[in-house]
């Protein structure tokens, strides 16, 4: 099945900086990698995702990578501010086979310092 | 816009009880997910349903069962609790088995088990 690794497991930057978080994923018939934003109590909020037909895509500060051949996606964070402190998870949808069916990184806590 | 709703929000019980958990999905959604996120770990997939059917099965006791109703809301039904069922139960919903919908998490059940 899917495995999907997800680093670093903590992240603190400045308010104003950049964040970086990776993904790898292991089955090459994944095709859709959305990333998710959930604060403390609340469900899992989708802020992004792209399809394995597009290399990149960009909504205002997050952006996201995707590199099929190296299995691996990447979501970025530019001018940070303290309301994006939060665990961030990536998912991959499992391959063809599991319809829907999301597997889960470990979860990256980004902590915004003022 | 409207968004998935959870009910119990919280629910405490106590060991060998039972729990039923319901969900009711985006309005023209016809696809649920069913996830278990533990204390500090990425959420874990359950079970789904499209059009009222099973679809996908993941990681789910079976001390646990679930179904789809004919206006689309789930019930997850979960007998003989242990105290490791104690998480947080976070249905998703989509609009379409498609691969290519995005997942909308509703704000989940959290199950204290005594």
């Amino acid at each position: 099945g899917e495995n999907v690794e997800q680093h670093p497991s903590t992240l603190s930057v400045q308010e104003g900086d950049s964040a970086v978080i990776k993904c790898t994923y292991s089955d090459s018939a994944s095709n859709y990698f959305p990333w998710y934003k959930q604060e403390l109590g609340k469900g899992p909020q989708l802020i992004i995702d792209i399809r394995s037909n597009v290399g990149e895509k960009k909504d205002q500060r997050i952006a996201v990578t995707l590199n099929k051949t190296a299995k691996h996606f990447s979501l970025h964070i530019t001018e940070t501010q303290p309301e994006d402190s939060a665990v961030y998870f990536c998912a991959a949808l499992a391959g063809t086979d599991s319809w829907g069916k999301l597997q889960f990184g470990a979860g990256t806590q980004v902590v915004v310092t003022p | 816009a409207a968004g998935v709703i959870q009910s119990p929000r919280h629910l405490i019980k106590e060991k060998r009880e039972t729990a039923t958990l319901k969900c009711y999905p985006i309005p023209r959604h016809d696809t649920v997910y069913w996830y278990q996120q533990g204390p500090g770990q990425d959420p874990q997939f359950l079970i789904s349903f499209y059009e009222k059917m099973q679809s996908d099965k993941g990681s789910i006791p079976d001390r646990f069962s679930a179904q789809q109703f004919s206006d689309y809301h789930s019930e997850l039904n979960m007998s003989s609790l242990e105290l490791g069922d104690s998480a947080l139960y976070f249905c998703a919903s989509s609009s379409d088995r498609s691969s290519y919908n995005e997942q909308f998490f509703g704000p989940g059940t959290r199950l204290t088990v005594l």
